[in-house]
């Protein structure tokens, strides 16, 4: 099946600094890559997602880049402010696979003023 | 607008107890998932259902099952429970039953902790 690797597992940065965390998938039939943001005590809640007909997407501080052939994808977040700070999640799915998301196992990213 | 909804918010069971956990999906959405996420990892896949019918299962053992229902609602169970079942229960909801073709949105989770 598919297996998802997230890294890193903790960043620290300075507000205004940017924040990359990256992500591998293993199925090269995937082609959905979404990327969710967890508070503490919450639901994740997408922020971004790309699909494989893709390389990059931007919405305003966030942006996501897809590299099939490497088979890995990153999220970018630019400007960071402090309520950025939060566990974000890479996951991964493919076509036919029906809502079958497989997770990556999170980032703590801290912005630290 | 009324999201993913899911009931109850927080519960205590007892070892060998049974749970049932349920969920509403967002209006007009047929397709219903439950993932499991156990503290300090990533949600793990259990269950899909769409138009009523399971359309996928995650590596879990039998004392799990779901079921959903004409409303679309679902109902995730869980018997014998074991200390390890302690998680939050997230269900998720999305338009069509195909992950690549729409998005996908959690609701609010069920916190499980079994003593």
């Amino acid at each position: 099946g598919e297996n998802v690797e997230q890294h890193p597992s903790t960043l620290s940065v300075q507000e205004g600094d940017s924040a990359v965390i990256k992500c591998t998938y293993s199925d090269s039939a995937s082609n959905y890559f979404p990327w969710y943001k967890q508070e503490l005590g919450k639901r994740p809640q997408l922020i971004i997602d790309i699909r494989s007909n893709v390389g990059e997407k931007k919405d305003q501080r966030i942006a996501v880049t897809l590299n099939k052939t490497a088979k890995h994808f990153s999220l970018h977040i630019t400007e960071t402010q402090p309520e950025d700070s939060a566990v974000y999640f890479c996951a991964a799915s493919k076509g036919g696979g029906g809502n079958k998301l497989t997770f990556g196992t999170g980032t703590q990213l801290k912005v630290e003023l | 607008d009324a999201g993913v909804t899911q009931s109850p918010t927080h519960l205590i069971k007892t070892r060998g107890q049974h749970v049932t956990l349920r969920c509403s999906p967002i209006s007009g959405h047929k397709s219903v998932s439950w993932y499991q996420q156990v503290l300090g990892q990533g949600p793990q896949f259990i269950f899909q259902y769409y138009e009523k019918e399971e359309r996928g299962r995650g590596n879990f053992p039998d004392r799990f099952s779901a079921r959903q229902f004409p409303n679309y609602s679902s109902e995730l169970n869980v018997n014998a429970l074991l200390l390890g079942d302690s998680a939050l229960y997230l269900c998720a909801s999305s338009l069509v039953p195909d992950a690549s073709g729409n998005t996908i949105y959690f609701g609010e989770g069920s916190w499980l902790t079994v003593v």
